[in-house]
């Protein structure tokens, strides 16, 4: 069936540390991961994204690592800051369809 | 681009009153999804759409709800008669080429039923 775990459900660190946040699926035909950023009473937003036929993908601060044989992919972020305060979540593409199935988020809060 | 509208922001109805949520997607989209987001299930899938057409609504909880698409700019989606247990916040969504592209989320409609 469709599953997508993420861990940790909350995350603490100090401002300018790394965060790292991980997403295991169990859809082998998954090809599509994706990573929403949700701040309070607000939408989910895209932050990055990775397809299967890559390994890493970074932007700035936010880098994606993506190792399909273990059906595992993670989010980095580096040099936090308080606005990185938010819930994030992971999405996996299912099969040959076109729904995204999200992991149960990770709440991060940085403290200055 | 005005991004993925959504009306009403919030909802507050008594038990067993008709509610609608209503959507207008980004345009040129071709994809349009309803998500559900609670404390407890997090963001469930509730329907979507392509080109108008519903392609899958295995999420949608029971006969109660309902969810159209007229045309390429806008879509509803009805809940009646409403229960408490539906109270959350739920999100319209559009994609250009479907779940393998990012999705475009609205601000959501707040539903709270007493």
């Amino acid at each position: 069936g469709e599953n997508v775990e993420q861990h940790p459900s909350t995350l603490s660190v100090q401002e300018g540390d790394s965060a790292v946040i991980k997403c295991t699926y169990s859809d082998s035909a998954s090809n599509y991961f994706p990573w929403y950023k949700q701040e309070l009473g607000k939408r989910p937003q895209l932050i990055i994204d990775i397809r299967s036929n890559v390994g890493e993908k970074k932007d700035q601060r936010i880098a994606v690592t993506l190792n399909k044989t273990a059906k595992h992919f993670s989010l980095h972020i580096t040099e936090t800051q308080p606005e990185d305060s938010a819930v994030y979540f992971c999405a996996a593409s299912k099969g040959n369809t076109d729904k995204l199935i999200f992991g149960t988020g990770t709440r991060l809060q940085v403290f200055p | 681009d005005a991004g993925v509208i959504q009306s009403p922001r919030h909802e507050v109805t008594e038990m067993g009153q008709e509610v609608t949520l209503r959507c207008k997607p980004i345009s040129g989209h071709d994809y349009l999804f309803w998500y559900r987001q609670t404390m407890m299930r997090g963001l469930e899938l509730l329907i979507y759409f392509n080109n108008n057409v519903p392609i899958d609504d295995s999420g949608m909880p029971e006969d109660r709800f309902s969810a159209k698409m007229p045309n390429a700019s806008f879509s509803t989606l009805k809940i009646q008669p409403s229960e408490p247990r539906d109270s959350a916040v739920y999100f319209c969504a559009s994609s250009r080429t479907g779940g393998n592209s990012p999705l475009h989320f609205g601000n959501g409609t707040r539903l709270t039923v007493t």
